[in-house]
C-alpha cells in the first residue's frame, strides 16, 4: 500500500497570507490527525478527523482549521499567517484512531516570512 | 503538554554499541508507540506496544513496557551509523481518538 503522502513539502509565504495544506491517508484508513513540530514546542496536536468529522482538537488559535472529504483525504487551513507558524506540519492516519498504529506523512515545511 | 518524557534527552555512541532510551509517562493508556524522524522529517513508526504486553521485538529493536512504572524502554542493538536520528515516543492517555501526545524525543548520534 502506498504511504501518506502530504503537498505541498515545501512552502513559503509571508505574514499574512493564508495557507493549505493537504493529507491523502493510506487507503482504507479513515482517520487523520495534524500534528504541528517546531524546536521550541516539540509535537504538538492540532486536530484529529473520522469519516468527515472532527472528533478531537488542540489548544492552537481559530486561524488553524481543517476538513476532511469523503474518501478521507484532509486539508488544513491556516489563516493570516505569523512568523510563528513557520513549522513542519505532519498528517498522521490509523484504521480509526487511537488503538491503531498511526502512521505519519513526510510533512510539510512551511516557513512564514 | 507532553505526555512522554524521554530519557536521555542525547545520547551518542560507537557503531556496534547499544542504545537504550526510555521513555515515562503520567497517565493510564491502551499502547505506545516508538517513531524515528530523521532531521526534518516525517515520523517512521517503528513499535506499537500494548498495555498488556510487557516485551515487543522487531529485527534489531526491543521495546519494554512496565505499566506499574509507567515507563518504557527502546533498545537498539549492534546500532549503525544509519541509526542516527531522533527517536519519539508517544501515547493515547487511554482514549480511543486519534491523539497522540509526544515526548521531546531523543537524539540518538551513532559514531563509525
Amino acid at each position: 500500500k502506498a504511504g501518506v503522502t502530504q503537498t505541498p513539502r515545501y512552502l513559503i509565504k509571508t505574514r499574512g497570507q493564508q495557507v493549505t495544506l493537504s493529507c491523502s491517508p493510506i487507503s482504507g484508513h479513515r482517520s487523520v490527525s495534524w500534528y504541528q513540530q517546531t524546536p521550541g514546542q516539540g509535537l504538538q496536536f492540532l486536530f484529529e478527523y473520522f469519516s468527515e468529522t472532527q472528533r478531537n482538537k488542540g489548544n492552537f488559535p481559530g486561524r488553524f482549521s481543517g476538513r476532511q472529504f469523503s474518501n478521507s483525504r484532509s486539508e488544513m487551513n491556516v489563516s493570516t499567517l505569523e512568523l510563528g507558524d513557520s513549522a513542519l506540519y505532519l498528517c498522521a492516519s490509523s484504521l480509526e484512531g487511537g488503538k491503531d498504529t498511526q502512521y505519519f506523512g513526510p510533512g510539510t515545511r512551511l516557513t512564514v516570512l | 503538554s507532553q505526555q512522554g518524557e524521554e530519557d536521555p534527552q542525547a545520547l551518542s555512541i560507537q557503531e556496534g554499541e547499544n542504545a537504550t532510551m526510555n521513555c515515562s509517562y503520567k497517565t493510564s493508556i491502551n499502547n505506545l508507540q516508538w517513531y524515528r524522524q530523521n532531521s526534518g522529517r516525517g515520523l517512521v513508526h517503528l513499535i506499537l506496544i500494548r498495555s498488556n504486553e510487557r516485551e515487543k521485538h522487531s529485527g534489531r529493536l526491543r521495546v519494554t513496557l512496565d505499566t506499574s512504572k509507567k515507563s518504557s524502554s527502546l533498545l537498539i542493538t549492534a546500532s549503525r551509523a544509519a541509526d542516527t536520528a531522533s527517536y519519539f515516543c508517544a501515547t493515547d492517555r487511554g482514549s480511543t481518538l486519534g491523539r497522540l501526545y509526544f515526548g521531546r524525543g531523543t537524539q540518538l548520534t551513532v559514531w563509525p
